[in-house]
């Protein structure tokens, strides 16, 4: 089994919609928590990044951690076509490597 | 900076060919990281490096897998022989390795790999 798992998608959503992207992991370990959005033939990038549990919001964007049920997410608000891309959660314990989750593709419609 | 910079972007062989892929990365950044990404296994983890020295190699498939870091600025990924399997996207991607933003790695364009 591997250490993060996430939701395989993929989503289609119309424009405006709210949108749930999800993770569990199994390393407790872990304390840094973050999503990165790939666009098309690009490398990720870093979209959002948290610390231990709670909520963190970012304008349209909020990453969400429940480190007792080792559960994070990424909700989308006002969902816009340029929001089409691959979300992928990643994690880890300190300074290092992250582990990352297979991605989930989002497709906004106008 | 230019950021992380890969190179070819592009790289179409025959099986059985020696491969080179090349990365440059952020300067001042401590660690270095390659991947393979492929619709089926997503993103892995092959190797990474931290000040120049390979910390954790699990990730490569087999021996026909090599990577070296001779300098700070420099960092190859060799197939030698490569097969059809290894056909993916290949990334390279650089941090500061101190803890800041979760350690936000910083991912090169990719060399978009494709063996006959």
């Amino acid at each position: 089994q591997k250490e993060v798992e996430q939701d395989p998608g993929p989503l289609s959503v119309p424009e405006g919609a709210i949108v749930s992207l999800n993770c569990t992991y199994s390393n407790s370990a872990f304390q840094y928590f973050m999503w990165y959005r790939q666009y098309s033939r690009k490398g990720p990038e870093l979209l959002m990044y948290t610390y231990s549990s709670g909520n963190k919001e970012d304008g349209r964007f909020t990453a969400q951690v429940d480190k007792s049920s080792k559960y994070i997410s990424l909700f989308i608000r006002d969902s816009q076509p340029s929001d089409s891309a691959t979300y992928l959660c990643a994690m880890n314990t300190n300074a290092g490597k992250s582990t990352f989750g297979d991605g989930t593709t989002l497709t906004v419609k106008p | 900076d230019a950021g992380v910079i890969q190179s070819p972007r592009h790289e179409v062989t025959e099986m059985g060919q020696e491969v080179t892929l090349r990365c440059k990365p952020i300067s001042g950044h401590d660690y270095l990281f390659w991947y393979r990404q492929t619709m089926m296994r997503g993103l892995e983890l092959l190797i990474y490096f931290n000040n120049n020295v390979p910390i954790d190699d699990s990730g490569m498939p087999e021996d026909r897998f090599s990577a070296k870091m001779p300098n700070a600025s420099f960092s190859t990924l060799k197939i030698q022989p490569s097969e059809p399997r290894d056909s993916a996207v290949y990334f390279c991607a650089s941090s500061l390795g101190r803890g800041d933003r979760g350690d936000e790695q910083f991912f090169g364009p990719g060399t978009r790999l494709t063996v006959l």
